[in-house]
């Protein structure tokens, strides 16, 4: 199993662009999830969705920010337009659900996003 | 509502010494209760989990349990190596959690040899 796989590991953008980040989950898990981790803030929670559907966007901080999944082997996170404070690394993770227990999160290795 | 708090880092500690981050929660229900550790430059990988009270978890010679009198989960090891260096976090899910995971702000540890 590959683990989960995010591109591109390293963004560096001027402020006002448009940023796509990508997400290929592990096959067969029913949850994704958005992470953004900053020295300040710590890892929060964005969004996540479950068999394709968001089921809570509340961590999206603004509408800059949207997400979506297409199908369950793919999942982008854009920010348009992109702003300075918005340089985070970016964790997408997922997760099976099995029967009662709480399965793990597993971790893609982050994409590192820098706007300048 | 859900939380996790854990102790304020960084800690630092030689070679071989005990090491103990402490990780206390606030959940409705029974959650899981899962340590995190997140090596430079990496995502972070699951360590050990406990899903009931009483339970212990363990891995790589770190150990937590699951402890529901005192709400807590702290992870132990009983000699640290350089490697070990690395950003920890302790985190809780459940179904009550809105099957969302509650991480902790992480702690620190340095190993010097």
């Amino acid at each position: 199993d590959a683990g989960v796989i995010q591109s591109p590991r390293h963004e560096v953008t001027e402020m006002g662009q448009e940023v796509t980040l990508r997400c290929k989950p592990i096959s067969g898990h029913d949850y994704l999830f958005w992470y953004r981790q900053t020295m300040m803030r710590g890892l929060e929670l964005l969004i996540y969705f479950n068999n394709n559907v968001p089921i809570d966007d509340s961590g999206m901080p603004e509408d800059r920010f949207s997400a979506k999944m297409p199908n369950a082997s793919f999942s982008t996170l854009k920010i348009q337009p992109s702003e300075p404070r918005d340089s985070a690394v970016y964790f997408c993770a997922s997760s099976p659900l099995r029967g009662r227990e709480r399965s793990p999160l597993h971790f893609g290795n982050g994409t590192r996003l820098t706007v300048t | 509502g859900n939380s996790v708090t854990q102790m304020e880092g960084p800690v630092t500690l030689s070679e071989e010494a005990f090491l103990t981050i402490n990780c206390t929660y606030t959940a409705t229900g029974y959650p899981s209760l899962f340590w995190y550790v997140q090596y430079p430059g990496e995502g972070l990988q699951l360590l050990l989990k406990a899903t009931k009270a009483d339970d212990k978890g363990s891995n790589k010679g770190f150990e937590a349990t699951y402890r529901k009198e005192t709400t807590s989960f702290h992870l132990e090891k009983g000699s640290v190596q350089v490697s070990d260096s690395a950003v920890y976090f302790c985190a809780l899910s459940g179904a009550r959690t809105g099957n969302q995971f509650y991480f902790g702000t992480g702690t620190s540890l340095t190993v010097i040899p």
